[in-house]
C-alpha cells in the first residue's frame, strides 16, 4: 500500500549544486504535481502534469525543471540550487476526475546553505 | 485569481472545546473545496470535501458545509481532543485541465489536554 513515494526525506545541498528529488506513484493516477512549503505558508504549486509526456509550469517554476516519461514517476530537478529553495517538498498525485483526492507524498525537507 | 484566505493561527484550545477555523475563496467557476490536515512531520492528509454548493463534508467529527452565497468553506468540530493538534489547510480545486489544489496558509491549532 505504497501511494506516493519520495526520495530522499532530507537533504542538504550547498549552493550551486544540482539535485533530484524522486516521486514515484503506485495508484495508476493520470495528474502528478510538485509543491513547496515554506513555513507558515500554504503550499505553492511548482509544476504538473496531466500525464507521461507532458507538464506544466506552476505558481513557483524558476529553478525547477520536471519530466513524466512514465506515468508512475515524475521527478523534479533543482539546477544550481540557491537558499530560497530551501523547503519542504512535496509530491502528489490524482486521478482525472473533477472532486477527486489528491494524494501527498511524505514530503522531502531540502536545506540549501 | 483564485485563492483562498483562511484563519491565522496559531490556535490553541482545551481538550472537549469547540473548534471553528474559518475560510473564504475567490475562485471562477464552481471549484470543490478540501480540508488537508499536516501532523507534525509528516505529508498532508484529505480530511474532507466538498464538490458543490450545499454538501457538507464530514470525517472523524469535523464538519464543513460548502457555502456558495458567503463563499465560505469553515471548519468546525464539537469537542476536540489532543490528537486533533495538527495544520489545517483549506484548499480549492480548479476545474477544467490540470484539476490543481490552491491552498490557503494554514492554521496552526494545538489542544491542550
Amino acid at each position: 500500500n505504497a501511494g506516493v513515494t519520495q526520495t530522499p526525506k532530507f537533504r542538504i545541498l550547498k549552493i550551486g549544486q544540482s539535485m533530484t528529488l524522486q516521486c514515484t506513484q503506485d495508484m495508476n493516477h493520470n495528474y502528478m504535481y510538485w509543491y513547496r512549503q515554506d513555513p507558515g505558508m500554504g503550499l505553492k504549486l511548482i509544476y504538473y502534469s496531466v500525464g507521461a509526456g507532458i507538464t506544466d509550469k506552476g505558481e513557483v517554476p524558476n529553478g525547477y525543471n520536471v519530466s513524466r516519461s512514465t506515468t508512475e514517476d515524475f521527478p523534479l530537478r533543482l539546477e544550481l540550487a540557491a537558499p530560497s529553495q530551501t523547503s519542504v517538498y512535496f509530491c502528489a498525485s490524482s486521478y482525472v476526475t473533477p472532486g477527486n483526492t489528491i494524494y501527498f507524498g511524505e514530503g522531502s525537507w531540502l536545506t540549501v546553505v | 485569481g483564485d485563492s483562498v484566505t483562511q484563519m491565522e493561527g496559531p490556535v490553541t484550545l482545551s481538550e472537549e472545546a469547540f473548534l471553528t477555523i474559518n475560510c473564504t475563496y475567490t475562485a471562477t467557476g464552481y471549484p470543490s473545496l478540501f480540508w488537508y490536515v499536516q501532523y507534525p512531520g509528516e505529508g498532508l492528509q484529505l480530511l474532507l470535501k466538498a464538490t458543490k454548493a450545499d454538501d457538507k463534508g464530514s470525517n472523524k467529527g469535523f464538519e464543513a458545509t460548502y457555502r456558495k452565497e458567503t463563499t465560505s468553506f469553515h471548519l468546525e468540530k464539537g469537542s476536540v481532543q489532543v490528537s486533533d493538534s495538527a495544520v489545517y489547510f483549506c484548499a480549492l480545486q480548479l476545474q477544467g485541465g490540470s484539476e490543481k489544489l490552491v491552498f490557503g496558509k494554514g492554521t496552526k491549532l494545538t489542544v491542550n489536554p
